[in-house]
């Protein structure tokens, strides 16, 4: 079965850039929640959805939004890149809310 | 306010050393403990969950166990493979998405040959 997909793998951008990030989820799995990694840190918990609708917000600037589609698929949207952003951006999915999370491969954003 | 804190930050070990990691939580009330394996550069891999004080769960050379302050990650004459990050997390108890997972630092276990 195919886990948590992300895209793309790695991405360099620089500062004032846009960034869009894109997920998609264990087949099955409805909820889907974004994570921020910096170096020697655990994640930091940025946004879940389920069933479309956004089920919690972290600690994260209005910079950041997400949604999910139809599919389940989602996207992690950054606005106005700071160099700050630079980390290892993860997805995970989960069968409902509050369902153990598997974690994709993540996405490795480099802001210059 | 709800906190992970996992010790060591660091630790080596001798293939075929037993040890222990240490996961200490301040959670209002604890609806499960998960513990990750992530190795450098990758999405953190799904070990364990535990709910309850007493609660174990094994597999392959790693026990987790759980008491009601804090978790511990038993890894039994580990290989050099067992080498990566291993990560603790609680969901928070009050406020925001009852899905969020509050992470700890981790603890980076090496093992040598």
């Amino acid at each position: 079965d195919a886990g948590v997909t992300q895209s793309p793998t790695h991405l360099i951008k620089t500062r004032g850039q846009q960034v869009t990030l894109r997920c998609s989820p264990i087949s099955g799995h409805k909820s889907v929640s974004w994570y921020q990694q910096v170096l020697g840190q655990g994640p930091q918990f940025i946004f879940q959805y389920y069933e479309k609708e956004e089920r919690g917000r972290g600690n994260f600037p209005d910079r950041f939004s997400a949604r999910q589609f139809p599919n389940y698929s989602s996207e992690l949207n950054v606005n106005a890149l700071l160099l700050g952003d630079s980390a290892l951006y993860l997805c995970a999915s989960s069968l409902g809310v509050t369902d153990t999370q598997y974690f994709g491969p993540g996405t490795r954003l480099t802001v210059l | 306010e709800d906190q992970v804190t996992q010790s060591p930050e660091a630790l080596r070990l001798q293939e075929g050393e037993s040890s222990s990691l240490n996961c200490s939580y301040t959670v209002s009330g604890l609806r499960g403990l998960f513990w990750y394996r992530q190795d450098p550069g990758k999405g953190p891999e799904f070990l364990f969950t535990l709910y309850s004080a007493g609660e174990e769960k094994e597999k392959e050379r790693l026990k987790a166990t759980l008491t009601k302050k804090e978790s511990f990650l038993h890894i039994t004459a580990p290989k050099p493979e067992d080498s990566a990050t291993y990560l603790c997390a609680v969901p928070p108890f009050y406020g925001g998405s009852q899905g969020n997972l509050i992470f700890g630092k981790g603890t980076k276990l090496s093992v040598k040959p």
